[in-house]
């Protein structure tokens, strides 16, 4: 069964200082990956995604994420975190084998302190 | 964040109250989806409409009703909800009906509450 995991229920870090949210995943096939985030009392505002080709994906805001096969993971990082980047961050996860189907993990809250 | 469009933003009811949520997209998408986003727990999809037709049906409760009436709008219609039913419900649209690779593109939701 598909599924993702974000180890991490919350992540501090100070402004200017580099960020990873972490996100792992299982499933059979070619996995496509997501990267969402949420703003308090908003919906979900997608970042960027893996599909195929190069391994380092660079998306909205300055983030990027790289896809790491052998270790199933698809972390979210970003060079210089700002305040406003606070937000809760969603992994998800569907299959390549045209399943439109959206899994997702349980989210991480981020904490940029000035 | 204007493609999709969820009315109303708040919304607060009672067991035995009959209400809908409204959802517009506005990206000539051909696929829309109903997502639960209750606390502690990861979104749980709901239904998926793919050129107005139902395709996922996701053990949902009879209290929750979709509509699909055309490709831009898509409805939820509640009645006789209980108050575990209280959460945050999005509505996504997505372009190509059945792609994986597809990106889905959320409204801002609908915070519902059920007294």
């Amino acid at each position: 069964a598909q599924s993702v995991a974000q180890p991490e229920d919350q992540v501090n870090v100070a402004e200017g200082n580099p960020l990873t949210v972490k996100c792992t995943y299982s499933v059979s096939g070619n996995p496509y990956l997501f990267w969402y985030v949420q703003y308090p009392n908003r919906g979900l505002q997608f970042l960027l995604k893996y599909i195929t080709g190069d391994n380092l994906v660079k998306g909205s805001y300055g983030f990027e994420a790289e896809f790491n096969k052998s270790q199933t993971s698809f972390h979210l990082k970003k060079p210089s975190a700002l305040v406003s980047d606070s937000a809760l961050y969603f992994c998800a996860v569907s299959r390549g084998d045209s399943s439109y189907k959206l899994i997702f993990g349980s989210g991480t809250r981020l904490l940029v302190r000035p | 964040e204007t493609g999709v469009t969820q009315t109303p933003r708040h919304l607060v009811m009672g067991m035995t109250n009959k209400k809908s949520l409204k959802c517009e997209q506005h990206l000539g998408h051909n696929a829309m989806y109903w997502y639960k986003q209750s606390a502690k727990k990861p979104l749980e999809l709901m239904f998926v409409y793919s050129l107005e037709e139902r395709v996922e049906n996701n053990s949902v409760p009879s209290r929750f009703s979709p509509e699909c009436p055309n490709s831009s709008h898509l409805f939820l219609h509640l009645h006789t909800l209980q108050p575990e039913d209280s959460a945050l419900y999005l509505c996504a649209s997505s372009q190509l009906p059945g792609q994986s690779t597809d990106t889905q593109y959320f409204g801002p939701g609908t915070r519902l509450t059920v007294l």
